[in-house]
């Protein structure tokens, strides 16, 4: 375990559902993120949060909606989304809110959109 | 141009070999310097980490980072059957701001 935990690990999801993906951290760090990674291509930087709030939306349509209660919490809602949003979804984590350090990953959540 | 660019297709290499993977990137300020591992179906882990001109070596691994031609590569020694994965490149912009910026990944594949 790298400390950052994703769950679910795969979803299946019809394009009407609303599910929500959901990624905790221990390491004491105050930045997460999301990330979308799509076969063959580099990872895309989605959401940002550093102490909370959000820094940075790359341009994500808003079918996908952040959410970040706490400095160790960070989720991801999903309504009507489309085939091509299917992807393996990471979470990662720095500290201090740079990424001096590098960051760690979660294990990712395996979407399915049908 | 791409921020962070890893051109070259599936490398092979035999068991024992040595296997050699190149990164550039287009911001010159950029100071830190990542690679990361990642096995088919699992997340990045990062593997190395380096901020300074010259190579920075961490058991079977090497990183050797060239700011002036604005490449970083990796180097693995006495490749083994584990170490087939995707290894991508990751690299922090100037200006103390948190987004990595990452390169597609190479797929190293080793032969026993």
């Amino acid at each position: 375990e790298t400390g950052v935990t994703q769950t679910p690990r795969h979803l299946v999801m019809g394009m009407t559902n609303k599910k929500s993906l959901k990624c905790e951290q221990h390491l004491g760090h105050n930045a997460m993120y999301w990330y979308k990674q799509s076969a063959k291509k580099p990872l895309e930087l989605m959401f940002v949060y550093n102490f909370k709030e959000q820094t940075e939306n790359n341009s994500v349509p808003s079918r996908f909606s952040p959410e970040c209660p706490n400095s160790s919490h960070l989720f991801l809602h999903l309504h009507t989304l489309q085939p091509e949003d299917s992807a393996l979804y990471l979470c990662a984590s720095s500290q201090d809110g740079s990424s001096d350090y590098g960051y760690t990953f979660g294990s990712g959540t395996r979407l399915t959109v049908v | 141009q791409k921020e962070v660019e890893q051109n070259s297709g599936p490398l092979s290499v035999p068991e024992g070999a040595i296997a050699s993977l190149n990164c550039t990137y287009s911001d010159r300020g950029s100071q830190s310097f990542f690679w990361y591992r990642q096995y088919s179906g699992k997340s990045p882990e990062l593997i190395m980490s380096i901020y300074s001109n010259g190579d920075k070596e961490d058991g079977r691994f090497t990183a050797q980072l060239n700011k002036a031609s604005q490449y970083v590569s990796l180097l693995i020694r006495d490749s083994q059957p584990s170490d087939s994965a995707t290894y991508l490149c990751a690299v922090s912009p100037p200006g103390g701001n948190n987004r990595l910026a990452f390169g597609k990944g190479n797929q190293v594949v080793v032969i026993p």
